[in-house]
């Protein structure tokens, strides 16, 4: 089955202690991404890359890191996870396009909450 | 730079009846518009896309959008509301260039009375 996991589903972590949420398509696809979600903010793109060792910066990417070193993975990493980091995160990937738009397919959710 | 407004942050239905979700779009050139279910609990869905082809769109479970450029607009309908429609909708445009990033809007939360 096509699909995008995400893991942990949820996360309840204190201030300052390192942590990753781990991404994973079977799909082949070169783009992935990293969206937050906040009430009433709708979903902000964290980082994105465009193929292996390709990453750069969304809207919102004080605080995260990411790498691509295979295809199919690309983990968000906090380094010092702070409160305003709790939120609901979601991973998604689609073929690259350029100019058309493929559908992005979303995994399902990775709720942190930091302490 | 792309944007989408959507224009009702809440809105409730009666089993059976009309569904109507409003987004407008801001665009510098032709977009490409999405719309987005979210459940409860769960990831995100595409409902139906709309890339410059047809200017009425289908998606799935009987939604439809139609794409206005007069009204810069891309509103989601439903003739008949299920309870199982109960969720968030975001109405989302492409931006433009390389980066396929979703820009997205606030959402609007649907609910269905029965």
């Amino acid at each position: 089955e096509a699909q995008v996991t995400q893991n942990p589903r949820y996360l309840i972590t204190v201030t300052g202690k390192k942590l990753t949420v781990t991404c994973s398509q079977n799909m082949n696809h070169e783009y992935m991404s990293w969206y937050r979600q906040d009430p009433g903010l709708g979903l902000r793109q964290i980082y994105y890359s465009m193929n292996v060792e390709v990453t750069d910066k969304g809207d919102v990417p004080e605080g995260y890191k990411v790498s691509r070193k295979e295809k199919r993975n690309f983990p968000l990493i906090l380094e010092s996870p702070s409160p305003n980091q709790t939120s609901l995160y979601f991973c998604a990937s689609s073929f690259a396009s350029g100019t058309l738009s493929y559908e992005q397919y979303f995994g399902p959710g990775t709720r942190l909450t930091v302490t | 730079a792309q944007s989408v407004t959507q224009l009702d942050s809440h809105v409730s239905v009666s089993e059976g009846t009309p569904v109507l979700l409003r987004c407008n779009y801001s665009s510098s050139y032709s977009p490409s518009l999405f719309w987005y279910v979210q459940h409860p609990n769960k990831g995100l869905q595409l409902l139906l896309k709309y890339t410059s082809a047809a200017t009425l769109v289908k998606g799935i479970n009987g939604f439809e959008a139609e794409f206005k450029k007069s009204e810069t607009s891309f509103h989601l309908t439903k003739p008949s509301a299920h309870m199982s429609d109960a969720a968030e909708y975001f109405c989302v445009v492409i931006d433009g260039g390389a980066t396929n990033k979703l820009i997205f809007g606030t959402g609007t939360l649907l609910a269905v009375q029965p």
